[in-house]
């Protein structure tokens, strides 16, 4: 079992759709990243959370430290919101030194 | 755009060559970490070096190695490559390893082992 699970794998919308990428982690953690990455392969940092909520724009990320659990809302979606979004958690222990575990990722596909 | 640059942006090499790739980290960050995403996976995390030291590695054979410079660029190199070496090399810049910073990524570098 992967230690970060992300749900749905895939994700076709609606312009102006609500959408919610989980997030699902079983290791203790000092930081959880939202991560957007584009078909050309760069990634850019979305959100760091180590607990409640951040909102950029129409982006929305909250955190469970508790549930171990994290969702990723975009509001009134549109179609270059679509990409490959990902999780990924900073370990609090051990392991790689802090670095990063990802998620597989949820591909984003936002219709007009 | 991060600031954090790689090269090159492609590369295609042959089984049993060696590759490096380079990567500038954020003016200002002294950690960088590399990571390996092959098609359809999340990256998997190879080492980090800070204040050019390797500081934590994960699960990658000693054909895997890297550098990091004065400057905090870095390299990394891979002897004996495999065709399952094909990948996106991803290289992440930080401010500080122990601090919960932002991770500031580069483009990528997409390798293609023939």
């Amino acid at each position: 079992k992967n230690e970060v699970e992300q749900s749905p794998q895939n994700l076709t919308a609606q312009e102006g759709e609500f959408i919610t990428i989980n997030c699902s982690y079983s290791v203790g953690i000092s930081a959880l990243h939202w991560l957007q990455q584009h078909p050309g392969g760069g990634i850019v940092s979305l959100f760091m959370l180590s607990s409640g909520k951040k909102k950029h724009g129409r982006l929305i990320a909250t955190i469970n430290i508790q549930e171990k659990h994290s969702s990723l809302h975009i509001t009134a979606s549109h179609p270059r919101d679509s990409a490959v979004y990902i999780c990924a958690v900073r370990l609090l222990w051990g392991g790689s030194q802090g670095n990063l575990i990802f998620g597989k990722g949820t591909k984003l596909s936002v219709k007009p | 755009e991060t600031g954090v640059t790689q090269s090159p942006t492609h590369l295609i090499k042959t089984r049993g060559q060696q590759v490096t790739l380079r990567c500038s980290s954020q003016s200002g960050h002294n950690t960088v970490s590399w990571y390996q995403q092959a098609l359809g996976q999340g990256p998997q995390f190879i080492f980090q070096y800070y204040r050019e030291e390797e500081n934590g590695r994960g699960n990658f054979p000693p054909r895997f190695s890297g550098l990091q410079f004065p400057n905090y660029s870095s390299e990394l190199n891979v002897n004996a490559l495999e065709l399952d070496d094909s990948a996106l090399y991803l290289c992440a810049s930080s401010f500080d390893r122990d601090r919960n910073t932002e991770a500031f990524f580069g483009q990528g570098t997409r390798l293609t082992v023939v």
